[in-house]
């Protein structure tokens, strides 16, 4: 079962950018993930769905300052021009073998 | 627009059982798969489990197999999860949750706004 590794915590300054992380286990570099958005009292929201070739395919409505990239086993979500309605949890998923995983997420504050 | 609406959480006393629907509108349901997935307070997501478009596939996760079943009805654009068993552990707020794919690959791509199921004596 493949595990996913968030760091707990990260924060940026209001328009300034922001790089979040998401690394999959040993061996899996060429897994899909999936990036999420969860805010209190809101549906979480599906961000962006991201290769390991670095491609992506956002959701609905997603604005253009959230993009993705890939490194190895490493999958990034990047913010730029930070707002205030980014402060957010991030999670990041991906599935095999009929079951699926999602990272420990990490807690994004705007300063 | 999509849109997954839950019910059916509330308290309950640990051992007992409690039936969650999620109401799917906005899309050809019987084309996706669908997924539960839970957050515990203060914990991070978790997979509960998924149905293939058709329901002829089910799986589950590890703390939840032998407890809880997952179904659905195509002809109500509607999805259930019978959670029977129910232990303290199983606090969490229960999020449907749309798969991109008709099977059990693919990204969520769709949530709803979650019901919470609470377990307490």
């Amino acid at each position: 079962q493949p595990v996913l590794t968030q760091s707990s915590s990260a924060s940026a300054s209001l328009g300034s950018s922001v790089k979040l992380t998401c690394t999959l286990s040993s061996g899996l570099s060429n897994y899909i993930i999936a990036w999420h958005q969860l805010q209190p009292g809101k549906a979480p929201r599906f961000l962006m769905k991201l290769e390991g070739s670095g491609s992506y395919n956002k959701g609905s409505g997603v604005p253009d300052r959230f993009s993705g990239s890939s490194s190895g086993a490493d999958r990034y979500l990047t913010i730029s021009n930070l707002q205030s309605e980014d402060e957010a949890d991030y999670y990041c998923e991906t599935w095999d073998s009929n079951t699926r995983v999602f990272g420990g997420g990490t807690k994004l504050t705007v300063l | 627009q999509v849109q997954l609406v839950e019910s059916g959480g509330g308290g309950v006393q640990p051992g007992r059982s409690l039936r969650l629907s999620c109401a799917a509108s906005g899309f050809t349901f019987g084309s996706f798969g669908m997924h539960w997935v839970r957050q515990a307070p203060g914990k991070g997501l978790e997979w509960v489990a998924v149905i293939w478009y058709d329901g002829s596939n089910k799986y589950y996760a590890d703390s939840v197999k032998g407890r809880f079943t997952i179904s659905r009805d195509n002809s109500k654009n509607t999805l259930s999860l019978q959670m029977n068993s129910l232990r303290v552990e199983d606090t969490a707020v229960y999020y449907c949750a749309r798969s991109a794919l008709g099977g059990s690959y693919g990204e969520v791509d769709y949530w709803g706004q979650g019901t919470l199921v609470t377990v307490s004596s």
